[in-house]
């Protein structure tokens, strides 16, 4: 079966320090990765999501960027982190369009 | 006009009643729906997917199309406390492969 792992479950980091956030997939192949983010009390909004290896579609300008090494690892990236980019980091993964998505357990960000 | 459209609520209902959230979306011809629920501090599952206009019927869980009016629900009957969640609308525009979230509905079962 296949499962989707995301870490850390908690990260709390200065203001203007980098960032790196991971994800991967076990069991399936050539899937398609989403990174949201859900800031407090608000929905989930589409930062990045990506099709195949090196194919990364970016929702929202912003000082984050996302990059797929492999075929089942997905990342999430800043260089210099802000107060606004605090909020709830949830990886997902579906098999391909119009298919049911997959979320992880996701990583709360809080940046001081 | 956003693109996925919710009532944030709080929607009350009491025990054992039925729970009725909504949902509208701009792209005409989206392709697929989701609802998920997704509990404080929790990531969001899955409940229900809908493709065909009409309902889905799924336990307790009615999923309702109508793309005509570009609207999709989801009745809850037989409301529990342990329903109270938030409950998220996805739409997947065509020919994309993005999936767009609505701002979620909180609902509240009282006992």
């Amino acid at each position: 079966s296949q499962t989707i792992h995301q870490w850390p479950a908690t990260l709390v980091q200065p203001v203007g320090s980098p960032l790196s956030l991971e994800c991967t997939v076990e069991g399936t192949s050539n899937p398609n990765l989403y990174w949201y983010r859900q800031a407090a009390g608000r929905g989930l909004q589409l930062l990045f999501y990506s099709v195949g290896i090196g194919q990364i579609s970016s929702e929202v300008p912003q000082n984050l960027s996302a990059s797929r090494p492999q075929d089942r690892q997905f990342i999430l990236s800043s260089k210099k982190l802000l107060l606004s980019d605090s909020g709830f980091y949830l990886c997902a993964w579906r098999g391909g369009p119009n298919e049911k998505l997959f979320f992880g357990s996701g990583t709360q960000l809080s940046v001081l | 006009q956003k693109e996925v459209e919710q009532n944030s609520g709080p929607l009350s209902v009491p025990e054992g009643a039925i729970a009725s959230l909504n949902c509208t979306y701009s792209d005409r011809v989206s392709q697929s729906f989701f609802w998920y629920r997704q509990y404080s501090g929790k990531s969001p599952e899955l409940i229900m997917s809908i493709y065909s206009n009409g309902d889905k019927e799924d336990g307790r869980f009615t999923a309702q199309l109508n793309k005509a009016s570009q609207y999709v629900s989801l009745l809850i009957r037989d409301s529990q406390p342990s329903d109270s969640a938030t409950y998220l609308c996805a739409v997947q525009p065509s020919n994309t492969g993005k999936l767009i979230f609505g701002q979620g509905t909180t609902l509240q079962v009282k006992p």
